[in-house]
């Protein structure tokens, strides 16, 4: 079975700064997703930014980026010039690649708050 | 555009009572659906997920059961409801398979069981 490592439970970073919120997961598989999903207070979630794990450049989506290390089963995620409304819950979840799609792994989240 | 709906927003039912969610799905065919639930300060867990009318596939054993009677249409229900029933209720699709591997989240349910 897939397992997903978020190993920062809090986080916190200073409004225009960078931080990188770290995920690791374990699998036999080759062929699969990654994605980073965000839930604000509204506890709506929603997705940031996903990864092909057949793909080895990183994905960007405007100010969120991966470091997708596939040997090493790293996906961490850096959120540049931080805005105030970044505060949330992050998720990394996997997604293993069957004929058919199958449902996510989740981590157990990282919360991070961007402080002015 | 495709959006997910999730009724009710918020709902508080006493031990012993049934219980009945229902998530519906719009502007996309033949979804791959999902029922999560989030404990408070926890991860989500996978609860069902359907890959089409009446097939649904179950994760956790629990008083909990779900249903597709329609292909948009997703219902988590429960005959007598438990305290450790209570969490945060998400319902999310996907594209069929094969495609559209990103899962949407709906706006889930509040479900407090007193």
């Amino acid at each position: 079975a897939q397992t997903v490592t978020q190993s920062q439970p809090e986080m916190s970073v200073q409004e225009a700064e960078t931080v990188t919120l770290s995920c690791t997961y374990d699998t036999s598989e080759n062929n699969y997703y990654l994605f980073w999903y965000k839930q604000p207070p509204s506890r709506q979630m929603i997705l940031v930014i996903r990864q092909e794990a057949y793909k080895q450049q990183n994905a960007t989506e405007n100010r969120f980026s991966v470091n997708f290390q596939k040997a090493a089963k790293s996906f961490s995620l850096k959120i540049s010039d931080s805005q105030l409304g970044d505060t949330a819950m992050y998720f990394c979840a996997f997604m293993k690649l069957n004929s058919g799609n199958t449902p996510l792994v989740f981590g157990k989240g990282t919360r991070l708050s961007v402080i002015a | 555009s495709q959006t997910i709906h999730q009724w009710p927003a918020t709902l508080v039912q006493p031990v012993g009572s049934p219980l009945s969610l229902e998530c519906t799905v719009e502007g996309t065919s033949n979804p791959n659906l999902y029922w999560y639930r989030q404990a408070a300060g926890r991860g989500l867990q996978l609860l069902f997920y359907s890959v089409g009318i009446g097939q649904i596939s179950s994760e956790v054993p629990q008083n909990l059961s779900a249903s597709r009677p329609q292909d948009r249409q997703f219902i988590l229900s429960s005959k007598k409801l438990l305290l450790s029933d209570s969490g945060f209720y998400l319902c999310a699709w996907s594209g069929a398979s094969g495609t559209l591997y990103e899962q949407y989240f709906g706006p889930g349910t509040r479900l407090t069981v007193t």
